[in-house]
């Protein structure tokens, strides 16, 4: 099966513009998970969808960060205006349901690097 | 999530046995123990994830002792292709919050 896709794989962008990153699940998967990697350090949980709904948004920083997952499959991510502690990798995820005896399966990620 | 322990690093001969421990002495009895590995440059990999009983797939076995404080995961013929870091992940649903701790560097020599 085809896995998660991403782009773009790279981003370099100044602080303040605007970045926006795409995700297309593992077709059928109905949950879809953002999660920031700083280097060095394990994935932090941005947003949680099931289908179209938000699960779980808390530790998005919701002032500059939007996410949307329209049509319950594609997921956007959105940072505007993005500062410097915002570069990182952005990984999406998604699962088969929400439960934790369904894996996660992650796509290889969007590189930020805001200067 | 419980919190998991594992060792920094370990080596492992190209065609033998990689066996990778991990101890989750406080999990709790709807933690699931997941094993993701994560190559240079790439997102965490899925491997394999289990509640009480062992489990194989295509790609590596897991041991869970009877208590369920510990556990291993196996790669019965370790290639190069395997030298990543694993993480050993005790995931309780909530959130997927998934705290992946600093895993284990393995490295498979020729």
């Amino acid at each position: 099966e085809a896995g998660v896709a991403q782009s773009p794989r790279y981003k370099i962008i100044e602080k303040r513009q605007s970045v926006a990153f795409w995700c297309n699940p593992i077709s059928g998967h109905a949950t879809l998970y953002w999660y920031q990697q700083i280097l060095g350090q394990g994935p932090k949980l941005l947003i949680q969808f099931q289908n179209n709904g938000v699960v779980d948004d808390s530790q998005l920083p919701k002032d500059r960060f939007s996410a949307e997952r329209l049509k319950g499959v594609d997921s956007t991510l959105k940072i505007q205006p993005a500062k410097l502690e915002d570069s990182a990798v952005y990984l999406c995820a998604s699962s088969l349901e929400a439960g934790n005896n369904s894996p996660l399966h992650f796509g290889n990620g969007t590189r930020l690097t805001v200067t | 999530d419980a919190k998991t322990t594992q060792p920094t690093s370990m080596d492992c001969a190209e065609g033998r046995a990689a066996n990778l421990p991990c101890n989750h002495s406080t999990i709790s009895g709807n933690e699931y123990v997941y094993w993701y590995r994560q190559i240079h440059s790439q997102g965490p990999q899925y491997i394999i994830h289990g509640l009480k009983n062992n489990e194989t797939n295509e790609m590596a076995s897991l041991i869970i002792t009877e208590d369920r404080k510990s556990s291993t995961l196996i790669l019965p013929h370790a290639t190069l292709r395997d030298t990543a870091v694993y993480y050993c992940i005790a995931d309780s649903g909530s959130a997927r919050q998934l705290t992946f701790g600093s895993g284990t560097q393995l490295t498979v020599l020729p």
